[in-house]
């Protein structure tokens, strides 16, 4: 079985800091990792993906997460956070090998305070 | 290329009435799925088409829903009779390969009162 944790409910930064939002994985195989965020009012849009190569991927927004394989987490950062960040995100894996489908986190609420 | 459209938007309805939610995924992806996300919790999978065979239907949470993807187009969920506890937002996506990622649609909130 696979599963996703997003440890916070929500997370709090204000606008200009760096923000952090954590993302742990347990999956039998190499995963694929997905970060995908959800506006107010509005349907899940994909941000990026880790399918191999660089641990470091770089996605929508200015968006970019970390894969760290012995910590299994894919967390998902931002240099310098904009009010216009503040939005749901969620934190996806599926696991590489046989037939599986993505598994999602509980979502964690990023609110950037001006 | 258009994305993944799914409507309604918005439906409410009444205890025990049915609802049809209905599902275009993006032209040429024969990958179909279905997920609910209910109150707050993580976003939960129904069901996977693969063109109009259902691959997984594991996530179906009981017999008042069905799904169809008729000639592998578009795909409809149908709840009947609805509870409350059916209340959340149904999400669909498409994907053309099952790791390809998916690109999901906007989402059709459901709220049964």
């Amino acid at each position: 079985a696979q599963s996703v944790a997003q440890p916070e409910d929500q997370v709090n930064v204000a606008e200009g800091n760096p923000l952090t939002v954590k993302c742990t994985y347990s999956v039998s195989g190499n995963p694929y990792l997905f970060w995908y965020v959800q506006y107010p009012n509005r349907g899940l849009q994909f941000l990026l993906k880790y399918i191999t190569g660089d641990n470091l991927v770089k996605g929508s927004y200015g968006f970019e997460a970390e894969f760290n394989k012995s910590q299994t987490s894919f967390h998902l950062k931002k240099p310098s956070a904009l009010v216009s960040d503040s939005a749901l995100y969620f934190c996806a894996v599926l696991n590489s090998g046989g037939y599986q489908k993505v598994t999602f986190g509980t979502g964690t609420k990023l609110q950037v305070i001006p | 290329e258009a994305g993944v459209t799914q409507f309604p938007s918005h439906s409410v309805i009444e205890k025990g009435q049915t609802v049809t939610l209905r599902c275009d995924p993006i032209s040429g992806h024969d990958n179909l799925y279905w997920y609910r996300r209910v109150m707050g919790k993580e976003i939960k999978f129904l069901l996977h088409f693969v063109k109009e065979s259902k691959q997984d239907e594991s996530g179906m949470p009981n017999n008042r829903f069905l799904a169809e993807r008729t000639g592998g187009t578009y795909s409809t969920l149908k709840v009947q009779p609805a509870e409350l506890e059916d209340s959340g937002v149904y999400f669909c996506a498409s994907s053309e390969f099952d790791r390809a990622g998916y690109t999901f649609g906007s989402g059709t909130r459901l709220t049964v009162v």
